[in-house]
């Protein structure tokens, strides 16, 4: 079946480093993907979206391309800042309306 | 626009007690999704519906767990009777599922259940 790993947390940072979080995909078709953010405290919100290859979402100086060769949606930010942290998720749509979610990781980036 | 509202935000509750959380979802959404998050399982989807009809409720963990949705702008998730392990924050979220969005789910800002 479908489905999405993500990279391990945490990942620290320091402020203004550059930052890659990876994700790949196992998935028949072409499904749509998405990383979601989770602030401390609060639900989830959509970050970015590709809904299709070569697609590139970006969003908050975030982006991440869809990668059909490599079955990737890397996120990467060029400058990152304490108000990044948070907890990360990488999710591709299946055909039944579900998000299919990587384990989440957790970002901590220090001043 | 209001987004998907919970309630509670918070419970607490003692082992056996019925607890029942609330949803409303964005109106114009046709898909209703009830999730869970742990620390130990991460966000797990237990019940999903579409035009207030279940669809899958494979996620449901046991026979204690039920959901409703009475109409297409509130739903129900309840546990009865509770137990300690039911600790978690659980998600409800919405999406249009029209074209260009379908997927794009909204979450609402979850209910922390603590069942002593």
């Amino acid at each position: 079946g479908d489905s999405v790993t993500q990279m391990e947390g945490p990942v620290t940072l320091s402020e203004e480093a550059f930052l890659t979080i990876n994700c790949t995909y196992t998935a028949t078709g072409y499904p749509s993907l998405f990383w979601y953010v989770q602030y401390p405290g609060e639900g989830l919100q959509l970050l970015l979206k590709a809904t299709k290859a070569d697609d590139k979402g970006s969003n908050k100086g975030f982006e991440a391309t869809y990668r059909k060769e490599t079955t990737s949606f890397h996120l990467e930010k060029g400058s990152v800042q304490v108000s990044d942290s948070a907890v990360y998720f990488c999710a591709l749509g299946d055909s039944n309306y579900q998000l299919i979610w990587g384990a989440g990781t957790k970002l901590i980036i220090k001043p | 626009d209001a987004g998907v509202i919970q309630s509670p935000r918070h419970e607490v509750t003692e082992m056996g007690q019925e607890v029942t959380l609330r949803c409303k979802p964005i109106s114009g959404h046709d898909y209703l999704f009830w999730y869970r998050q742990t620390m130990m399982r991460g966000l797990e989807l237990l019940i999903y519906f579409n035009n207030n009809v279940p669809i899958d409720d494979s996620g449901m963990p046991e026979d204690r767990f039920s959901a409703k949705m009475p109409n297409a702008s509130f739903s129900t998730l309840k546990i009865q009777p509770s137990e300690p392990r039911d600790s978690a924050v659980y998600f409800c979220a919405s999406t249009p599922g029209t074209s260009g969005r379908v997927n794009e789910q909204f979450f609402g800002p979850g209910t922390r259940l603590t069942v002593l």
